[in-house]
């Protein structure tokens, strides 16, 4: 099966930077979502996006639906050190009768204090 | 808010062992799915159901199988581990449409 192309693939940034990262794909999906993964525990739900060109937040986060449906962005600014995890973009294809869903690869995130 | 359980949190089995993963969601989920996770490699489904007694392959199914009699329970099943089965595996539910909830996962290692 496919796989998203999800980048950077870690980070090492210092408290209080804004951080960016972004996930593309070859096809088109109608349902984007970032989880976090948090060390020994499985990935959390963060954000879901259901339209094309929406933007949603979440506290510090801020996920955005690319307007042609194959990519997503998530920024999250001011970080703090428990923001150090997994983040995992996530597609749902329109043609996927079984909920099925294709992930990124994940990008390692490392907070300095 | 959906739980999602895993019964182990760290397994250790000998090669050629038959292991049991279990998974139990209490949301009424129509649809459980085993993945699994391996450094650089992301998230890797191995089979999902979408009812019971149903089941479908993933992109990674061999070596595996699933077992869903309850609609609560999801159960995978490695008949003869191997060490290359040594990862990470998570369990997740999901009602049509939306994003899955996902179990702590249970660390394998196969010796």
């Amino acid at each position: 099966g496919q796989q998203l192309n999800q980048s950077p693939q870690s980070m090492f940034i210092q408290e209080g930077e804004d951080v960016s990262m972004n996930c593309t794909s070859s096809s088109i999906f109608n349902t984007w979502l970032w989880y976090k993964q948090d060390p020994g525990e499985g990935p959390v739900l963060l954000i879901a996006l259901y339209k094309a060109g929406e933007l949603t937040s979440n506290g510090r986060l801020t996920a955005q639906f690319g307007i042609t449906r194959k990519d997503s962005f998530l920024n999250i600014s001011a970080s703090i050190p428990s923001d150090v995890g997994i983040y995992f973009c996530a597609g749902l294809d329109p043609y996927n009768a079984g909920n099925m869903l294709t992930f990124g690869g994940g990008t390692r995130l490392m907070v300095k204090p | 808010d959906v739980k999602v359980t895993q019964s182990s949190r760290y397994l250790v089995k000998r090669t050629g062992e038959k292991v049991f993963l279990e998974c139990v969601q209490d949301m009424d989920h129509e649809n459980m799915f085993w993945y699994r996770q391996d450094p650089g490699l992301g998230l890797r489904l191995i089979y999902f159901s979408y009812d019971v007694k149903m089941k479908e392959k993933g992109d990674i199914p061999e070596g595996y199988s699933v077992s869903r009699e309850k609609k609560e329970r999801f159960s995978l099943i490695l008949e003869s581990a191997s060490t290359n089965q040594t990862s990470m595996y998570l369990c997740a539910s999901a009602v049509r449409g939306w994003g899955s909830s996902f179990g702590s996962g249970t660390q394998l290692s196969v010796l």
